[in-house]
């Protein structure tokens, strides 16, 4: 597709439960990137993954939140488990080179 | 680990006034440097990039920036503001001691153009 492709664009879900969200990048970039953006706050690198390498998952919060993806295609961010806290805009992005990024309009996560 | 320092949560400005967003960030290697606009509900847009060369930037919008590596800073700049620019600024770096194309953000600066 022409952007970065998120769904759902807005997902409500009890304490407790298990979500997964989901991430289309634009076709052959490498890179694709999560971030979590709290209510009023700057984003948060969650979890970055480059072609083949090993993800670099420093970010991430907690071994509630994990993410992988196929090759160079969809990405799902898990959250096991959800806490209130974990109410966020969660953001993707992907790029081919270091600095030609484009976002997606991310999921907005409400843990009720 | 790099880091980037937006020292101004919000910044009110009058119409038409200029303006200045500022921006630090740590690093004592070369790095690129980016300035994100978001808009009320939207996601984010890319305003300018530094890459190299020029150390003044110029962005959509009327933006501009300056690339400073003494001060290690990149402030963003518009000399007359309108109503419309009112949105959240986010500066990020990338590179550096951190070889990766991971992108740090700054916290942001909401910039509120009154009338």
């Amino acid at each position: 597709g022409a952007g970065v492709s998120q769904s759902p664009s807005n997902k409500v879900t009890e304490k407790g439960k298990d979500v997964e969200l989901r991430c289309d990048p634009i076709s052959g970039h490498t890179a694709l990137y999560w971030y979590r953006q709290r209510l009023g706050q700057g984003l948060e690198f969650l979890i970055y993954f480059q072609g083949n390498s090993a993800p670099d998952k420093s970010g991430l919060p907690s071994d509630r939140f994990s993410a992988e993806r196929t090759g160079e295609s969809v990405s799902t961010l898990t959250i096991q488990r959800t806490q209130q806290e974990d109410s966020a805009v969660y953001l993707c992005a992907s790029s081919l080179a270091r600095y030609g990024y484009t976002f997606g309009s991310g999921t907005r996560l409400t843990v009720v | 680990a790099q880091s980037v320092t937006q020292l101004d949560s919000q910044v009110p400005v009058f119409e038409e006034a200029p303006v200045e967003l500022r921006c630090n960030y740590s690093s004592s290697v070369s790095v690129y440097l980016f300035w994100y606009v978001q808009y009320p509900n939207q996601g984010l847009q890319l305003l300018l990039k530094y890459l190299s060369g020029s150390t003044l930037v110029k962005g959509i919008n009327g933006f501009e920036a300056e690339f400073n590596k003494s001060q290690t800073s990149f402030h963003l700049r518009k000399p007359s503001v309108h109503i419309s620019d009112t949105a959240e600024y986010f500066c990020a770096v990338s590179g550096g001691m951190d070889s990766s194309y991971k992108l740090i953000f700054g916290s942001g600066t909401r910039l509120l153009v009154r009338p």
